[in-house]
């Protein structure tokens, strides 16, 4: 089945600090990226629609400039948490959709950020 | 607008038992329906999906799950629980028509196995 990684997979950090997470895409091409926002023993919040060569669609309340996205490639997208407090702390997902007559979705295994 | 319900944040069945998990669901239209299983600090494992056809749909790890137009629900089964089936369950939809494949997810059943 298709994969796809993140990286990495546990990050801690200072406050203040901007902390970049990859989502790959490793045997399919990507134009669209979901990310998530996973609190503890909850649902999966949708962030933002990562799209290959323009910009990104934010879900309502989430802050452009804060969470920064970069669709660079056909199997590539990064999220930056730019300035990072403590209650960005979280653990972010990624899925990427690939193409074909259902668009099955195929789900990063996640990255854990701690910002001290 | 779309909309998932599980109605229990919590499901307990003793290892051999039955389990149900449910699931129903506020569409537009036909939608694709999945479940999803989450180990702890782990992405998300697809189990199984309604897409169209007999509305008994069976996945992985011997789970099934059924679904019902006219109740708008797709609850998840297994006829033996295990012990290693604790985990965190999400259901989800997508509307037919998304060319993006957009989910959305249930709030999460957490299912706990007693051995």
């Amino acid at each position: 089945g298709a994969v796809v990684s993140q990286h990495p997979s546990r990050v801690i950090c200072k406050s203040g600090t901007s902390v970049k997470i990859e989502c790959r895409s490793l045997d399919f091409q990507a134009t669209t990226m979901f990310w998530y926002r996973q609190f503890p023993k909850q649902s999966l919040m949708l962030m933002a629609t990562s799209n290959e060569g323009s910009k990104a669609t934010y879900e309502q309340g989430v802050e452009k400039d804060k969470f920064l996205i970069n669709h660079a490639s056909l199997t590539l997208s990064t999220l930056t948490v730019t300035s990072a407090h403590p209650e960005d702390s979280s653990f972010y997902i990624c899925s990427a959709p690939r193409e074909g007559r259902y668009n099955e979705q195929f789900f990063g295994p996640g990255t854990r950020l701690t910002v001290l | 607008a779309q909309s998932v319900a599980q109605p229990e944040d919590q499901v307990n069945v003793a290892e051999g038992n039955p389990l149900t998990v449910k699931c129903t669901y506020s569409v537009s239209g036909n939608p694709y329906l999945f479940w999803y299983v989450q180990y702890p600090n782990r992405g998300l494992q697809f189990l199984l999906k309604y897409i169209t056809g007999d509305n008994l749909v069976k996945g992985s790890y011997g789970f099934e799950a059924e679904f019902n137009k006219s109740q708008t629900s797709f609850h998840l089964k297994k006829p033996s629980a295990l012990v290693s089936d604790s985990a965190l369950y999400f259901c989800a939809v997508r509307d037919r028509g998304s060319t993006l494949g957009r989910l959305y997810f249930g709030r999460g059943t957490q299912l706990t196995v007693w051995p």
